[in-house]
């Protein structure tokens, strides 16, 4: 059974850009969250989707906002990114019920 | 409130066994949960314990839960050099909503021969 995946793996953008990472969970799970790991704040969740729905967000200003398409695939997108942005994005992939979680590799992003 | 602590690093001999502790002050967390972290990658998932629960032991791994101190630990059994890497405690609680991790800064386990 494959994992989840997460592509790109790394990626290095601008200031004032936008950026979009892609998670692909594991197959026949319906949950999909976000995590943004920096060395000073650590591990923060940004967001979970459940078929197509944002369940559950938080503490991420407005620029950070994603979807899930019905095949459960997930999209963030990071717009007008600042340097504080930089950090290692992880997704989780779960069947939708509180209790396993299984993370892909993560996006490394850097904004220069 | 949701807060996991954990002390940042541990130094042990190969073939001790270690000891990776965590503290949480949400009373109504239902799972609590370990997870490694390699240089360079994702999360793992080592184990997890449902809040009714003592103890699990899952081959060289026991977690000891003592929800009336809010306190858990991870015990690895005759830790060798792969085990070198970054543990973290996390919780899920109803309070915080669907499949909300939270985190503890985690613990850097440094396995010397």
């Amino acid at each position: 059974k494959a994992g989840v995946t997460q592509t790109p793996r790394y990626l290095i953008k601008t200031r004032g850009q936008q950026v979009t990472l892609s998670c692909s969970p594991i197959s026949g799970h319906r949950s999909v969250s976000w995590y943004q790991q920096t060395p000073g704040q650590g591990l923060q969740f940004l967001f979970e989707y459940f078929s197509e729905t944002q369940r559950n967000k938080g503490n991420f200003p407005g620029r950070f906002s994603g979807r899930q398409f019905s095949n459960s695939r997930s999209e963030m997108n990071v717009s007008t990114l600042e340097l504080g942005d930089s950090a290692l994005y992880l997704c989780a992939s779960s069947p939708g019920t509180e209790i396993e979680a299984f993370f892909g590799q993560g996006t490394r992003l850097t904004v220069v | 409130g949701e807060d996991v602590e954990q002390s940042l690093f541990l130094s042990v001999r190969e073939g001790d066994s270690s000891v990776i502790n965590c503290t949480y002050t949400d009373s109504s967390s239902t799972y609590l949960y370990w997870y490694k972290q390699e240089p360079g990658a994702g999360l793992q998932l080592l184990t997890y314990i449902f809040s009714n629960m003592d103890m699990k032991q899952d081959q060289r791994l026991t977690v000891l839960l003592n929800k009336k101190d809010k306190h858990l630990s991870l015990r690895i059994a005759d830790t060798q050099t792969g085990d070198s890497a970054i543990y973290f405690c996390a919780e899920i609680s109803p309070s915080g909503g669907y499949n909300k991790l939270i985190f503890g800064a985690g613990t850097r386990l440094a396995v010397h021969p």
